[in-house]
């Protein structure tokens, strides 16, 4: 069946560091590719997003390009901040997987002043 | 953009009670939602799959007698506990389907139920 597995946290950066969250996903098809945030507390919002390979999604400094040769879509800020502290999850959405979002473990983020 | 709405956003209840929560699309039709469920620190397993005018398909392990799912209509979904239970406590979270767009889907805010 389809699934996404990213990279283990906790992850703990310094302020202005650059961040890589690492996501890798098994699907059949022509999976769409997501990544969420979640703000401690709160809901799901999409940070970005690809459709197909060699897309790059990117929103709020953040980018992340479908690899479909490497079954990757990692995710990478070059200088975080506080206010990024949070968890990531890595998702996808497959036509052969009854179009249900497919989340991967999720990795949380926290970033030092 | 697209909105889905859920409601409420957080609950408390009594062991025993039931607790329905809702999930509307605002800005247009849904023919399918999901509904999710977060446990603290996890990640989004999906409970079941909600079609409109017709049963929700449950995934495994999932008591479909305990959160039932009713999607009467193009733009509303509702997920009742029923006879709830501390164990439930959970962070419940839905998700809608444009209609013949199924490549996205767009989450409701969450509804944290919290059973006493």
């Amino acid at each position: 069946g389809n699934s996404v597995t990213q990279m283990e946290g906790p992850v703990t950066l310094s302020e202005e560091a650059f961040l890589t969250i690492n996501c890798t996903y098994t699907a059949t098809g022509y999976p769409s590719l997501f990544w969420y945030v979640q703000y401690p507390g709160e809901g799901l919002q999409l940070l970005l997003k690809a459709t197909k390979a060699d897309d790059k999604g990117s929103n709020k400094g953040f980018e992340a390009t479908y690899r479909k040769e490497t079954t990757s879509f990692h995710l990478e800020k070059g200088s975080v901040q506080v206010s990024d502290s949070a968890v990531y999850f890595c998702a996808l959405i497959s036509n052969t997987g009854g179009f249900k979002t497919i989340f991967g473990a999720g990795t949380r983020l926290f970033v030092k002043a | 953009g697209a909105v889905v709405s859920q409601h409420p956003s957080r609950v408390i209840c009594k062991s025993g009670t039931s607790v329905k929560i809702e999930c509307r699309s605002l800005d247009f039709q849904a023919t399918t939602m999901f509904w999710y469920r977060q446990f603290p620190k996890q990640s989004l397993m999906l409970m079941a799959t909600s079609n409109e005018g017709s049963k929700a398909t449950y995934e495994q392990g999932v008591e479909k007698d305990k959160f039932l799912i009713n999607h009467a209509s193009l733009t509303l979904s509702t997920l009742t506990v029923t006879s709830a239970h501390p164990e439930d406590s959970s962070f419940y979270i839905c998700s809608a389907h444009r209609q013949g767009m199924n490549t996205e889907a767009f989450f409701g805010q969450g509804t944290r139920l919290t059973v006493v």
